[in-house]
């Protein structure tokens, strides 16, 4: 199975800053790397596909990079509605593995 | 509008069974694979495995082998997973989700229902 490695596990901050979480893979999965939110009681949100396409509806302060093993999500400009937990989830093969997620909490 | 629509809260003791619906509407049904996630409480997101309305083909995570079944009837639009020998580690929040994209099953989870949530005690 491939293994999902996201970091930091959590980390606080403020409304404005810029937000960068890291996604490893454990062997090279090509840019079949997703992101998603959620947020408490809800249920996961797609935000980013195939590495760095942003979903439909998702604000461009949302991206992604990578390739291989090495995947970023971005936040360029944190808003409130953007608290929550992020988790990225690999495609190229089954089992389709998530990260352990990412808690963006306020400072 | 796309939309997927989950069956109620459940509660089952140790070594029962459960089936969760997850009813699909605003798209072609058979035209999309359907997956099962499960997250436990205060914890992360968990893949299950997948399933193929048209044909029914399907694939399940190692873990869950043997007690594992997804089923569906397209003249409904309606995905099942029935989970067996149930334990309470299989306490949780189960989510279907709609597979998009082509390229083999490399694909983005873009529709997710509401959740269901499985209580497992006895």
């Amino acid at each position: 199975d491939i293994q999902m490695n996201q970091s930091p596990s959590s980390l606080s901050t403020s409304v404005g800053d810029k937000v960068i979480i890291n996604c490893r893979a454990s062997q090279s999965i090509g840019t079949f790397l997703n992101w998603y939110q959620q947020k408490p009681g809800t249920a996961p949100k797609l935000l980013i596909h195939a590495a760095s396409n942003l979903q439909d509806g998702v604000p461009s302060r949302f991206s992604g990079s990578g390739s291989g093993t090495d995947f970023i999500l971005t936040i360029s400009r944190l808003q409130p509605e953007d608290f929550a937990t992020y988790y990225c989830q690999q495609s190229y093969s089954a089992p389709k593995t998530f990260g352990q997620g990412t808690k963006v909490e306020i400072k | 509008q796309v939309q997927l629509v989950q069956s109620g809260a459940e509660v089952r003791k140790p070594g029962a069974s459960v089936k969760v619906s997850c009813k699909a509407s605003g798209f072609n049904f058979i035209g999309y694979d359907i997956n099962w996630v499960r997250q436990a409480p205060g914890q992360g997101l968990e893949w299950m495995g997948w399933m193929n309305p048209n044909g029914g083909n399907t694939g399940y995570t190692q873990k869950f082998q043997g007690r594992l079944l997804m089923t569906r009837n397209t003249s409904i639009s309606t995905a099942y997973m029935e989970l067996s020998s149930l334990k309470s580690g299989d306490t949780a929040v189960y989510y279907c989700a709609r597979g998009r994209g082509g390229n083999g099953g490399k694909y983005e989870l873009d529709y997710w229902g509401q959740g269901t949530l499985l209580i497992v005690s006895s």
